[in-house]
């Protein structure tokens, strides 16, 4: 069964904290994407890839960085993390063209 | 921009009825429609993918409708049953743009009672 992996279902760390949220799919699909989602705000996206090494900011990518060493891995970084990041956090995988998403179960992140 | 948008944006229903979930969006320019199934506090899970050539797919109790031209898209839940309570969301895939950037729709939350 394909699909897409993240690392950790729930996440407490402190302010200041630089955070490390791990995404792994077993698709080959050359697109990766990371998505926040908070109530009332629907999903938004923070960075995407498009291929290894290569990356674009999304709508939201301001206090947040990313990672992708290699084609089935994107990380997703918090430099320092602040309580205004406290949010569900999911990663997505895709081909590019006429094709589906496939999401991770999501990863719950509550910085204090 | 695309704007994608779902009406209602909560619906609850006795078990058992038929219902029809709505999606909208204003760019007709797309490669697919998708639609995701979304259980309180868990990641997406993908339902129905509808290519801009097709008119509907289905999947057991589900039915998606394309109307490109409109720009409408419906899921169809026949026979609801309380383990549909969730939130549905749709989502359009543009033709343009790298990485096949999805826009989201704000979702539908679903609740079906005994």
């Amino acid at each position: 069964d394909v699909k897409v992996t993240q690392s950790s279902r729930y996440l407490v760390k402190r302010t200041g904290e630089k955070v490390f949220l791990e995404c792994v799919q077993d698709m080959d699909h050359e697109n990766m994407f990371w998505y926040r989602q908070d109530p009332g705000l629907g999903l938004r996206l923070i960075y995407f890839s498009y291929d290894v090494k290569m990356k674009e900011k999304g709508d939201i990518p301001e206090g947040y960085s990313v990672s992708r060493e290699k084609k089935e891995r994107f990380s997703l970084i918090l430099e320092s993390a602040s309580t205004n990041q406290t949010s569900m956090y999911l990663c997505a995988s895709s081909f590019t063209g006429n094709y589906g998403y496939t999401f991770g179960s999501g990863t719950r992140l509550t910085v204090v | 921009k695309q704007e994608v948008t779902q009406i209602p944006a909560a619906l609850s229903v006795p078990e058992g009825e038929n219902l029809v979930l709505n999606c909208s969006f204003t760019d007709s320019a797309i490669y697919n429609l998708q639609w995701f199934r979304q259980d309180p506090g868990k990641g997406l899970t993908s339902l129905l993918l509808i290519q801009s050539s097709q008119r509907e797919q289905t999947s057991g109790r589900l039915n998606a409708s394309l109307d490109k031209s409109s720009g409408r898209s419906t899921l169809y839940i026949a026979a609801s049953q309380p383990g549909d309570s969730a939130t549905y969301l749709c989502a359009v895939n543009p033709l343009i743009g790298t990485a096949s950037k999805l826009t989201f729709g704000t979702g539908t939350r679903l609740q079906v009672t005994l």
